[in-house]
């Protein structure tokens, strides 16, 4: 059965570090990857999404994720980070084998300090 | 209605005792999905509908755990006979379709059993 891992349980940086969050997933096949995110109090919304072509997608608020077949890895970036993305982040896989299942990561809490 | 509705918001049951969430999901949504979030566990896939497809039911902890989805539109969630492990964050999803549409997501229904 597909799986998620998401490495890091909390990650604390100060505002303007670079964040990097990793994702990996194990299943062989083709897979639709997304990552939501959980600001406090509020519903999860998606972030960004990979189906297919450019492995570099952006998504919304400046983030980004690379897709990397290789390393069945779907990491998310943001160049500089501020106070107000503080939240849960959550890595979620779809297996083409699955029809709409989407199975998510433990989740990453990002604290950031002002 | 405008995004997808939980109720109740918050449940406090006895151990032993029968609970049933519900889920309004985005009207025209085909897809609906039930989830348990848990401190530390990330979110737990439970159940899975499609249409009028027979749903996913891989993701339930055990038979105690039930759902059905009337008419295509309202799933209900039922526990019977709730243990203290059962005490979780429920949350209820809708997309368009499966696969590649992002998931709209509800508040929640946090569940204490007691």
């Amino acid at each position: 059965a597909q799986s998620v891992s998401q490495h890091n349980h909390h990650v604390i940086l100060s505002e303007a570090a670079s964040l990097e969050l990793g994702c990996n997933y194990s299943y062989g096949g083709t897979v639709n990857l997304f990552w939501y995110v959980q600001y406090p109090g509020q519903h999860l919304q998606l972030l960004l999404k990979y189906f297919s072509g450019d492995p570099l997608v952006k998504g919304i608020k400046g983030f980004e994720a690379e897709f990397i077949k290789s390393k069945f890895s779907f990491n998310l970036r943001k160049p500089s980070v501020q106070w107000s993305d503080t939240a849960e982040y959550f890595c979620a896989v779809n297996a083409d084998n699955q029809g709409g299942k989407l199975i998510f990561g433990q989740g990453t809490e990002l604290s950031v300090k002002p | 209605g405008a995004g997808v509705s939980q109720s109740p918001s918050n449940k406090v049951t006895e151990k032993g005792k029968d609970v049933e969430l519900r889920c309004d999901p985005i009207s025209g949504h085909t897809a609906l999905y039930w989830y348990r979030q848990s401190l530390g566990q990330g979110l737990e896939f439970l159940i899975y509908f499609q249409g009028n497809s027979a749903p996913d039911k891989s993701g339930l902890p055990s038979d105690r755990f039930s759902a059905e989805r009337t008419g295509g539109s309202v799933s209900t969630l039922t526990i019977q006979r709730t243990q203290q492990e059962d005490s979780a964050v429920y949350l209820c999803a809708s997309s368009l379709r499966q696969g590649r549409e992002k998931l709209f997501f509800g508040s929640g229904t946090q569940l204490s059993v007691l």
